[in-house]
């Protein structure tokens, strides 16, 4: 079974607009981190946040972390074209090997 | 940097046919991974090597094997392809350094087709 869940499953907005994805997971984590794939590749880690921290910056990228609600979210600000692509969130177990993907959301960046 | 790549990009076997996907990393990384993504599933862990000699399944194993070649090789290999295997397969690799908070490189997948 997945360890996270995003949602929405898609979502389309307009260029200059902010885009919002949740992550919810099951277990104690160590981490939790996210990804984005464009269409016909593999995918590129985005950020990453520790299980103590609640919020971290990169960019245009936002993350929060709610470890009581075992729940993250991603914002990215004034989005563009080039933002479009699938983002995944991803949880790493206690042994810090195993990282475990969720279903992804696919972002559509209208220009 | 080619960072990691896999071999073949394509493939299309028949039922009951065999085969090894290749994957290659140059970073140095001590864990490597094999993931398949199936269209609104997300990744699933097939295999990880945590270190070179060392192999452990993951989240759905169940047709496949690996192999840790070496440092910088880990293959997957079909014994005896089903159309549930058709995916897309991607490898990742990841640093010893830091291993909770190191992040997953990925190849670009090789895609899979069993008739």
């Amino acid at each position: 079974s997945q360890q996270g869940e995003e949602d929405p499953q898609a979502l389309s907005i307009q260029e200059g607009e902010n885009a919002t994805m949740n992550c919810s997971y099951k277990t104690s984590i160590n981490n939790l981190q996210w990804y984005r794939q464009n269409s016909g590749r593999g995918l590129v880690h985005l950020i990453l946040i520790r299980s103590n921290e609640r919020e971290k910056h990169s960019g245009r990228l936002r993350v929060t972390l709610d470890t009581s609600k075992k729940s993250s979210s991603l914002l990215i600000t004034a989005s563009r074209a080039a933002d479009t692509a699938s983002y995944f969130c991803a949880t790493v177990n206690t042994g810090g090997f195993k990282t475990i993907f969720g279903a992804g959301t696919r972002l559509f960046v209208k220009a | 940097n080619a960072g990691v790549t896999q071999t073949p990009k394509f493939q299309v076997l028949k039922t009951g046919q065999s085969m090894t996907l290749q994957c290659a990393q140059d970073m140095n990384h001590n864990s490597m991974y094999w993931y398949r993504q199936d269209p609104g599933m997300g990744l699933r862990l097939i295999y990880y090597s945590a270190s070179e000699g060392t192999t452990d399944k993951g989240e759905v194993p169940n047709g496949y094997n690996v192999s840790r070649l070496n440092k910088r090789e880990f293959s997957l290999r079909l014994e005896s392809a089903a159309p549930s295997q058709t995916s897309v397969y991607f490898c990742a690799s990841k640093g010893q350094t830091d291993s909770y908070n190191s992040p997953l490189h990925f190849g670009n997948g090789t895609r899979l087709t069993v008739t």
